[in-house]
């Protein structure tokens, strides 16, 4: 089955800080799709990034950086200089293929100025 | 487009009474599901539909039903409130099962006494 591990329930930074946000998943199917979402204070829940199985190589995205490896089963999520408006829950989820989406737990990443 | 819009917004209900949580998409998206989000728990699948006229069941359905009989509403139901039913509920819809990015409604804050 399908599983999702976010190990780091809280994790708090000063701003310009670098953060990596660890996200582990199991899966048994070679195609999956891996999905970060972030839940800013306000609640709504935003979507970040989608990865596939098939794709592994990283992607940076102005201070977002996501970085994909089969071997260790990971996709990590760093913010580079953070900022108070980086605040949120971030939760990382796995879908295998055609199937339900599973989520993390979820960490919260607390910026302070 | 109104993306995905959910009423109410807050809602506290006594034990056993019952209620629905609405939730309409204007996307024309197949795939529509509500999920509830508890404190280090995530976000976790209650129900789930690919399409009109078809639903299942997700990770943590007792106690809720759904239906889905056009493609833009799937609405929640509570059968007969409890505490434990106290959560943030929250619908999404996308263009398909576990490949693309879900759209989340603002979720529906609900307190059950």
């Amino acid at each position: 089955a399908q599983k999702v591990t976010q190990a780091q329930t809280e994790i708090s930074v000063v701003e310009k800080e670098d953060v990596t946000l660890d996200c582990v998943y199991e899966t048994r199917d070679t195609t999956y799709y891996l999905f970060w979402y972030k839940q800013p204070p306000s609640g709504e829940l935003v979507f970040l990034i989608r990865r596939n199985s098939f794709d592994e190589q990283n992607e940076i995205s102005g201070r977002y950086s996501w970085n994909f490896q089969k071997s260790t089963s990971s996709f990590n999520f760093t913010i580079t200089a953070s900022q108070v408006v980086d605040s949120a829950v971030y939760f990382c989820a796995l879908s295998e293929y055609g199937n339900k989406l599973v989520f993390g737990a979820g960490t919260i990443l607390r910026v302070k100025s | 487009n109104a993306g995905v819009t959910q009423t109410p917004k807050f809602q506290v209900l006594k034990t056993g009474q019952s209620m629905t949580l609405q939730c309409a998409q204007d996307m024309n998206h197949e795939y529509m599901s509500w999920y509830r989000q508890d404190p280090g728990m995530g976000l976790r699948l209650i129900h789930y539909s690919v399409g009109a006229g078809i639903t299942d069941q997700g990770e943590v359905p007792n106690g809720y039903n759904v239906s889905r009989s056009t493609t833009e509403d799937f609405p929640l139901r509570l059968l007969s409130a409890a505490p434990s039913q106290t959560s943030v509920y929250f619908c999404a819809s996308s263009y398909s099962q576990g490949l693309n990015e879900q759209f989340f409604g603002p979720g529906t804050r609900l307190t059950v006494l």
